[in-house]
């Protein structure tokens, strides 16, 4: 049978707006979660990381806000830029002694126009 | 430096074959994980190695498996392919598996099974 693809939420904003992407953990155990962007034909790339005991991390041009009683989290970007335009994965980790295994969540499409 | 190496990049195969992959982490880092991407499940974990030993395993048939070797290079084999493990198979490294330094990605082995 055919099978169901996921769709992935889609964010179309103009050269030079801020960018928010969100995205719910699962997890309440989960202590470590991380950004990554992903192109077209490449492997995830990280952006940023935050930890449990922090709500809000910054890095350049972008921003990460962590809130636990909801279980949500969220990466904010900065004057988007066209070279921004990617696939952005939230991943969660729940620690212990292997943080080589995560769980993605399932992407947000952004779309940067000129 | 080099980042992480993984091979072949495409490759095409017949229901029933068997396939390896194989990826090189960037040196010195000692911990491998494997990650299988499709449009239906998205990124999903397979299986995490240190020092040649598998520390985690994510939910998948024993028909996917996985080394590493002295030198930190992993290698995964899919046995009695199916349709539904076209996919691309990502592999990451990182310095330990304590670490909660980012996971760095290859740009991944795209199989496709027919």
């Amino acid at each position: 049978g055919e099978s169901v693809g996921l769709h992935l939420p889609t964010l179309s904003v103009q050269e030079g707006d801020n960018s928010i992407i969100n995205c719910a953990y699962s997890n309440s155990a989960s202590d470590y979660f991380i950004w990554y962007k992903q192109e077209s034909g490449k492997g995830p790339q990280f952006i940023i990381d935050i930890r449990s005991n922090m709500d809000k991390r910054q890095g350049q041009r972008v921003t990460v806000l962590l809130n636990k009683t909801v279980k949500h989290l969220s990466l904010q970007i900065a004057a988007t830029q066209p070279g921004d335009s990617a696939v952005y994965f939230c991943a969660e980790n729940a620690g212990g002694t292997s943080y080589g295994k995560l769980t993605f969540g399932q992407g947000t499409i952004l779309t940067v126009h000129p | 430096k080099a980042g992480v190496t993984q091979t072949p990049r495409y490759l095409i195969k017949t229901r029933g074959q068997q396939v390896t992959l194989s990826c090189s982490p960037i040196s010195g880092h000692r911990s491998v994980s494997w990650y299988q991407q499709t449009p239906g499940q998205g990124l999903q974990f397979l299986f995490e190695y240190f020092s040649e030993t598998q520390r985690n395993k994510g939910n998948f048939p024993g028909r996917f498996s996985g080394r590493q070797f002295s030198n930190s290079r992993s290698e995964m084999n899919v046995s009695t392919l199916e349709l539904g493990d076209s996919a691309l198979y990502l592999c990451a490294s990182t310095l330990s598996a304590g670490d909660t330094g980012e996971l760095f990605f290859g740009e991944g082995s795209r199989l496709t099974v027919l």
